[in-house]
């Protein structure tokens, strides 16, 4: 079945470092890629999303690029702060009309001053 | 101006009790879900509703039942609470049709003594 998978955390990370979050799925079809983002003690927030093979979906300063060949969508960002403490989830949805989101298992990202 | 608002936000009850959790959004969507997010963090979908329709029913014991009087509600009823039941119960709202992005609630602590 349709399935994505992620790197286990916690990520730990210091101010300013270099972010990568790993994700890769399995999906009959073509899949829309996203990666929401979970506050402590709040919902999920869309983060951003890619539709199609090799775009790059970004916000934030977060990037991912959807990666056909690996079925990749790995999150990156160049510079991280404080406040991007958060679990991260990658998700798909195949493209049949009714958004069944398959979320991998989250990654905790821990920034410390 | 809250998007997806749930209540209660808490809910703690004993084994064989039945309780409802509400939803409801003020965002105009036509489609609305119930998540639910174990211990681990992991989230699955449950129920997917469009225009009050219920369009997916992944592998829920009977003893959950979603409603949606109307296109802005969608609430979840449990009967006979069992342990395992214990999670975190996400609602969320999306436009109809592929790639729109969903927005979730801060979701329901559900705790079962």
């Amino acid at each position: 079945g349709d399935s994505v998978t992620q790197m286990e955390g916690p990520v730990t990370l210091s101010e300013e470092a270099f972010l990568t979050i790993n994700c890769t799925y399995t999906a009959t079809g073509y899949p829309s890629l996203f990666w929401y983002v979970q506050y402590p003690g709040e919902g999920l927030q869309l983060l951003l999303k890619a539709t199609k093979a090799d775009d790059k979906g970004s916000n934030k300063g977060f990037e991912a690029t959807y990666r056909k060949e690996t079925t990749s969508f790995h999150l990156e960002k160049g510079s991280v702060q404080v406040s991007d403490s958060a679990v991260y989830f990658c998700a798909l949805t195949l493209n049949t009309g009714f958004q069944k989101l398959v979320f991998g298992t989250g990654t905790r990202l821990l920034v410390s001053p | 101006d809250t998007a997806v608002s749930q209540t209660p936000k808490y809910l703690v009850t004993q084994m064989g009790n039945d309780k409802s959790i509400k939803c409801e959004q003020n965002l105009g969507h036509d489609t609305m879900y119930w998540y639910k997010q174990d211990s681990k963090k992991f989230l699955k979908i449950m129920f997917s509703y469009n225009n009050k329709e219920l369009i997916i029913n992944e592998t829920v014991p009977n003893r959950f039942s979603p409603k949606s009087p109307d296109k802005a509600h969608l609430n979840l009823h449990i009967n006979s609470l069992e342990l395992g039941d214990s999670a975190v119960y996400f609602c969320a709202s999306s436009q109809a049709g592929d790639n729109q992005p969903q927005h979730f609630g801060d979701g329901t602590r559900l705790s079962i003594l």
